[in-house]
C-alpha cells in the first residue's frame, strides 16, 4: 500500500516569505498526486494536482508543486505568502488500480502578519 | 455551488452506543468515499461506493457498516463505539470512479465518544 510522508508539522512564517513543505510518497507504480488544504473550520479543498505531463503544476492561490520521479517527491511551493495562507497543507495519493486517497499527516503553516 | 454536506456535525455517544452518520453527496456525483481522522493523525479512507455499490475497502472496523442508497447518499453506522473512534469522520464525493476524478470532501462529523 502506498503511504506519504511530510515533514516539518509546524511552520511558522511571515508574510512574504517563501513557503515549501516536502511531500515523499512511497510506492513503485503510476500515481497520482494531490495537495489538499484546510483553513480553519473549513473543510478540505483541492490546491492541485498531478497526473501526467509537465510535471511542474500550478494550482490555486498562487501554489505550485514539482513531481521529481525519480525522489518519489511532490513538493508545494508558493513564492510569497499571506496571512490568509494559514492553513492545514495534506499531500495525497492514489495508485493505480484504485481510487482511495493516502495522506500525509499534514503541514499546520502559520503566517504572521 | 452545492458542496458535500454531512450530518450531523457534532455527535457525542457513550460506549458501547451505536451512531449513524450521513454523507449527501454533489448533485450528479455517484461515487462516495469515507475517511476517518483521529486526533493529529491523517485521514484514513473507511470505505467507498459507486453507483450504490461498494467499490473498495480499507480500514474499516467489522463493527462499522456503510452503505449508499437509491439517491446516492450514504450512511456509515457505527455499532459498540469505543473511545478510540472519537475522530473526524469525512465524507467525499466524486463524479466517477475513476482515479483521476477530484474529491471534493464534506466538513466532516466530529464523532466523540465518552
Amino acid at each position: 500500500a502506498q503511504s506519504v510522508s511530510q515533514h516539518n508539522h509546524h511552520v511558522i512564517l511571515s508574510e512574504a516569505a517563501s513557503l515549501e513543505l516536502g511531500c515523499n510518497y512511497s510506492y513503485g507504480g503510476t500515481v497520482n498526486l494531490f495537495w489538499y488544504v484546510q483553513y480553519p473550520g473549513q473543510h478540505l479543498q483541492l490546491l492541485l494536482k498531478y497526473f501526467s505531463g509537465d510535471p511542474l503544476v500550478k494550482g490555486i492561490k498562487g501554489f505550485e508543486a514539482e513531481f521529481i520521479k525519480s525522489k518519489f517527491s511532490f513538493n508545494l511551493r508558493k513564492p510569497s505568502v499571506q496571512w490568509s495562507d494559514t492553513a492545514e497543507y495534506f499531500c495525497a495519493v492514489n495508485a493505480k488500480g484504485n481510487n482511495r486517497l493516502a495522506f500525509g499527516k499534514g503541514n499546520q503553516v502559520v503566517v504572521i502578519p | 455551488a452545492a458542496g458535500v454536506i454531512q450530518s450531523p456535525r457534532h455527535l457525542i455517544k457513550e460506549k458501547r452506543e451505536t451512531a449513524t452518520l450521513k454523507c449527501y453527496p454533489i448533485p450528479r456525483h455517484d461515487t462516495v468515499y469515507w475517511y476517518q481522522q483521529g486526533p493529529g493523525q491523517d485521514p484514513q479512507f473507511l470505505i467507498s461506493f459507486y453507483e450504490k455499490m461498494q467499490s473498495d475497502k480499507g480500514s474499516i472496523p467489522d463493527r462499522f457498516s456503510a452503505q449508499q442508497f437509491s439517491d446516492y447518499h450514504s450512511e456509515l453506522n457505527m455499532s459498540s463505539l469505543e473511545l478510540g473512534d472519537s475522530a473526524l469522520y469525512f465524507c467525499a464525493s466524486s463524479l466517477g470512479e475513476d482515479r483521476v476524478n477530484e474529491q471534493f470532501f464534506g466538513p466532516g462529523t466530529r464523532l466523540t465518544v465518552l
